[in-house]
C-alpha cells in the first residue's frame, strides 16, 4: 500500500518570498504524483501532477513541483509566495496499478506574512 | 459544466438522527468517492465506487453507507449520526488516465 507524509504541519513566509512545500511517498512501483490546494471554506483544486516523463512539472499559480525517486519525494516550490497563496496545501500518491484510490497527507497549513 | 455538486452545503443534526449527503457529477467518469476531512487529519476515504453498481470500504466505513445510484450520483447515509462524525464531507470523481480527480465544494456537518 503506498503512504504519503508531508512533513510540516504549518509554514510561515513573508509575501515575495521563496516556497518549498515537502512531500515523502511509499510506493513500490513508480507512482502518481498530485499537489492540491485548498483555500478556507473550499473544495480541493488541483495544482499540478506527475505521471511520466520530465520529472519538473509545471501547475497552475506559478507552482512547480519535481519528483525525485531517488529521495521518494515530490517538493511543491514557487519563487516568490503572494499573499492569496495562503491556504491549505495536500499531496497524494495514486498507484499505478490496480484499484485507483488515492492516498493524502495530512496538509501543510501555509501562512503568508505581508 | 457544473462539474461535482453536493448538498447540503451546511447541516446540524442532533445525535442518532440520520440523513444522506447527495453528490451528482456531470463529467461522465466511472469511478466516485467519499471522504472525510478533520484537522490534522487530511483526507480519508470512507467508501468509494468504481464504476456503477459497485462499492467498496475505504479507511473509516464505520457508522456510513452509500448507494451509487446510476453514473451520475452516489450518496452517503448516515444511519444514526454520532458527534465523531461531526467533519467536512468531500465528494469526489475521477477521471480515467491521467487519474485525475474532481473535487465537490464539501458539506459541513455537525452533529451535537
Amino acid at each position: 500500500a503506498q503512504s504519503v507524509t508531508q512533513p510540516d504541519i504549518h509554514i510561515t513566509v513573508s509575501e515575495g518570498a521563496s516556497l518549498e512545500l515537502r512531500c515523502n511517498y511509499s510506493y513500490g512501483a513508480t507512482p502518481y504524483l498530485f499537489w492540491y490546494v485548498q483555500s478556507p471554506g473550499q473544495g480541493l483544486q488541483l495544482l499540478l501532477k506527475y505521471f511520466s516523463g520530465d520529472t519538473l512539472v509545471q501547475g497552475i499559480k506559478g507552482f512547480e513541483a519535481e519528483f525525485k525517486r531517488s529521495q521518494s519525494s515530490f517538493n511543491l516550490r514557487k519563487p516568490s509566495v503572494h499573499w492569496s497563496d495562503a491556504a491549505e496545501y495536500f499531496c497524494a500518491v495514486g498507484a499505478s496499478q490496480g484499484s485507483y484510490i488515492p492516498t493524502f497527507g495530512r496538509g501543510t497549513s501555509l501562512i503568508v506574512h505581508p | 459544466n457544473a462539474g461535482v455538486t453536493q448538498t447540503p452545503k451546511f447541516q446540524v443534526l442532533k445525535t442518532g438522527q440520520s440523513m444522506t449527503l447527495q453528490c451528482a457529477q456531470d463529467m461522465n467518469h466511472n469511478s466516485m468517492y467519499w471522504y472525510r476531512q478533520d484537522p490534522g487529519m487530511g483526507l480519508r476515504l470512507i467508501y468509494y465506487s468504481a464504476s456503477e453498481g459497485t462499492t467498496d470500504k475505504g479507511e473509516v466505513p464505520n457508522g456510513y453507507n452509500v448507494s451509487r445510484l446510476n453514473k451520475r450520483e452516489f450518496s452517503l447515509r448516515l444511519e444514526s449520526a454520532a458527534p465523531s462524525q461531526t467533519s467536512v464531507y468531500f465528494c469526489a470523481s475521477l477521471r480515467g488516465r491521467p487519474y485525475e480527480q474532481y473535487f465537490g465544494p464539501g458539506t459541513r456537518l455537525t452533529v451535537t
